[in-house]
């Protein structure tokens, strides 16, 4: 089964409005992050929080990881045009070298 | 002064010919990765290495050969493609040796398509 399956998958929003996008994941991590996709580019990292913290913020962006539900959101407040594109997050577990990926949310800013 | 760089940036090619695809990190890193995006945007692993040593090779056909010939350099050679090749390719890098420990610097995709 797949780790990190991101909800909802699209979503779209006003300019200044807040936008949430869920993570949840199945087995024990080390660590979480989130990533940006904009169309036709690579990925670029946001934030990564590790198992044993519960909150972590990055400018407009908070994250909050809660491994008792083995979930994670990423809010992304008073959003911007420019905020259009592709969130990932990305699971790593306990002694394994690798990145496991969602499926992405896309999020729409309407100017 | 591209961190991690990527060429071609779109390949198009015949069913059955050879290419391959270069990588190049200038960060310092000791670990690069190759992934393969599907149409529907899914992720997947596909290689690591680290110091020039392969770490990670998941379940690919034995037609995707990589090669590091330096700690810089992460190239994607592919023989005889099929049409289920077709997928943008991503080159990677981190620091350290853990790959899922730190944050990845992705290049910016290859957009392989075989017609």
């Amino acid at each position: 089964s797949q780790q990190g399956e991101e909800d909802p998958q699209a979503l779209s929003i006003q300019e200044g409005e807040n936008a949430t996008m869920n993570c949840s994941y199945k087995t024990s991590i080390n660590n979480l992050q989130w990533y940006r996709q904009n169309s036709g580019r690579g990925l670029v990292h946001l934030i990564l929080i590790r198992s044993n913290e519960r909150e972590k913020h990055s400018g407009r962006l908070r994250v909050t990881l809660d491994t008792s539900k083995k979930s994670s959101s990423l809010l992304i407040t008073a959003s911007r045009a420019a905020d259009t594109a592709s969130y990932f997050c990305a699971t790593a577990s306990y002694g394994n070298n690798r990145l496991a990926f969602g499926k992405g949310n896309q999020v729409v800013v309407i100017p | 002064d591209t961190a991690v760089s990527q060429t071609p940036k779109y390949l198009v090619t015949q069913m059955g010919n050879d290419k391959s695809i270069k990588c190049e990190q200038n960060l310092g890193h000791d670990t690069m990765y190759w992934y393969k995006q599907d149409s529907k945007k899914f992720l997947k692993i596909m290689f690591s290495y680290n110091n020039k040593e392969l770490i990670i090779n998941e379940t690919v056909p034995n037609r995707f050969s990589p090669k590091s010939p330096d700690k810089a350099h992460l190239n994607l050679h592919i023989n005889s493609l099929e049409l289920g090749d077709s997928a943008v390719y991503f080159c990677a890098s981190s620091r350290g040796t853990s790959g899922g420990n730190t944050e990845q610097f992705f290049g910016p995709g290859t957009r392989l398509t075989v017609l």
